[in-house]
């Protein structure tokens, strides 16, 4: 089984800020990693994902994410903030084969303030 | 892309009638879908897994009988929410597989439920 941990719930920071948001799993197999993006009242939408290859992934809007396998994390960052990326960001593991269901973490709110 | 076309996106019923919201794959054959419900400011929980043409499998915890997933189509998935109650009000999104969709999910855009 895999799980997911995103250890803010809630990220305050200043537009054109630079943000990090947090995502460490836990897994005893190989997965494959995903961050989302969830507007208010709106389904997720994927901003990046890991699969293999280049651990440095760039996704939409700006934003990416470095996957480490030694400190099982998957940070996803982002050099300069808007208020449009004002939303919940969720990271999400699936594994290599196997179920297909992904694992979501629990969520991060992203609140850029003027 | 992948577009999954979620409908109603916000619903009000009565307690004790039934709602069912669909979702469709728009552009690509959906082998298999997963249905959510979601709190305010919580997480996803996934409330069932659904397969073209055969039974869902729910969650542990999530009542079947209440909760009708039918997925007759590659296409096409509803949840049917029955005999609803006020504590059914929530959030519910839809999010489909297919091979071609290079591991990934894609989301309905969710529909609101308010049980009255």
């Amino acid at each position: 089984a895999q799980s997911v941990t995103q250890l803010d719930s809630q990220v305050p920071v200043f537009e054109e800020a630079p943000v990090e948001l947090r995502c460490n799993y836990s897994s005893s197999v190989s997965v494959y990693l995903f961050w989302y993006v969830q507007y208010p009242n709106q389904g997720l939408q994927l901003l990046l994902k890991y699969l293999s290859g280049s651990t440095l992934v760039k996704g939409i809007n700006g934003f990416e994410a470095e996957f480490n396998k030694s400190q099982t994390s998957f940070h996803l960052r982002k050099p300069s903030v808007h208020i449009s990326d004002t939303a919940e960001y969720f990271c999400a593991v699936r594994a290599l084969g196997g179920s297909y269901i992904p694992t979501f973490g629990r969520g991060t709110s992203l609140i850029v303030h003027p | 892309g992948a577009v999954v076309s979620q409908h109603p996106s916000r619903v009000i019923c009565k307690s004790g009638t039934s709602v069912k919201i669909e979702c469709r794959s728009l552009d690509f054959q959906a082998t298999t879908m997963f249905w959510y419900r979601q709190f305010p400011k919580q997480s996803l929980m996934l409330m069932a897994t659904s397969n073209e043409g055969s039974k869902a499998t729910y969650e542990q915890g999530v009542e079947k009988d209440k909760f009708l997933i039918n997925h007759a189509s590659l296409t096409l998935s509803t949840l049917t929410v029955t005999s609803a109650h006020p504590e059914d009000s929530s959030f519910y999104i839809c999010s489909a597989r297919s091979e071609g969709t290079n591991y990934g999910y894609t989301f309905g855009s969710g529909t609101r439920l308010t049980v009255v």
